[in-house]
């Protein structure tokens, strides 16, 4: 079945701990992107990769990190998590070769940092 | 820059009447626009596009969306709500001109409810 996978589904945590919360797509898609949704604010990019090794700030990337190592997995670091980064995640995927192909989302992370 | 706009927190259809959902635009070239559908705890579902041609939409599970250019807006429509559509939906834009194929901004969400 292709989809786009993420991990864990549910995490809480605690200020400053490091977590990474994967994502991985099985459609060989070269473009992936990282959400974060939150009440009243739809979804805000934080990150894209366009291919293995190419990636570029969305509108929110403060206190994110990303990594696009092979072309299947593009996992979300938070190297020191905060309060304000309490939200539903969601990792989506998609062809780039046109600009009007949908996207494929996975189905969300929800981060609770303490 | 571009952006989408929602102006509906919420609609309220009662099961079998039609729905439109409103969904208005701002892009400096041609605009490319997306409906997405989440239901409870699910990720984001396509829906339907607009890329050029027809300026009626049609999409899965019979939702239909109208582009007008002269209004920026994308409405999505279906002629007879089911209790089952309730869910978020979002419109997103992409500018394609000015921003290639790299950012697909979205819409705050307008949540459907279907009364039985």
């Amino acid at each position: 079945e292709a989809q786009v996978t993420q991990n864990p589904r549910y995490l809480i945590t605690v200020t400053g701990k490091k977590l990474t919360v994967t994502c991985s797509q099985n459609m060989n898609h070269e473009y992936m992107s990282w959400y974060r949704q939150d009440p009243g604010l739809g979804l805000r990019q934080i990150y894209y990769s366009m291919n293995v090794e190419v990636t570029d700030k969305g509108d929110v990337p403060e206190g994110y990190k990303v990594s696009r190592k092979e072309k299947r997995n593009f996992p979300l670091i938070l190297e020191s998590p905060s309060p304000n980064q309490t939200s539903l995640y969601f990792c989506a995927s998609s062809y780039p070769t046109s600009p009007y192909n949908e996207q494929f989302f996975g189905p969300g992370t929800r981060l609770t940092v303490l | 820059a571009q952006s989408v706009a929602q102006p509906e927190d919420q609609v309220n259809v009662a099961e079998g009447n039609p729905l439109t959902v409103k969904c208005t635009y701002s892009v400096s070239g041609n605009p490319y626009l997306f409906w997405y559908v989440q239901y409870p705890n699910r990720g984001l579902q396509f829906l339907l596009k607009y890329i050029t041609g027809d300026n009626l939409v049609k999409g899965s599970y019979g939702f239909e969306a109208e582009f007008n250019k002269s209004q920026t807006s994308f409405h999505l429509k279906k002629p007879s709500a089911l209790v089952s559509d309730s869910a978020l939906y979002f419109c997103a834009v992409r500018d394609p001109q000015n921003s290639g194929y790299s950012t697909l901004t979205f819409g705050k969400g307008t949540m459907l409810l279907v009364s039985p």
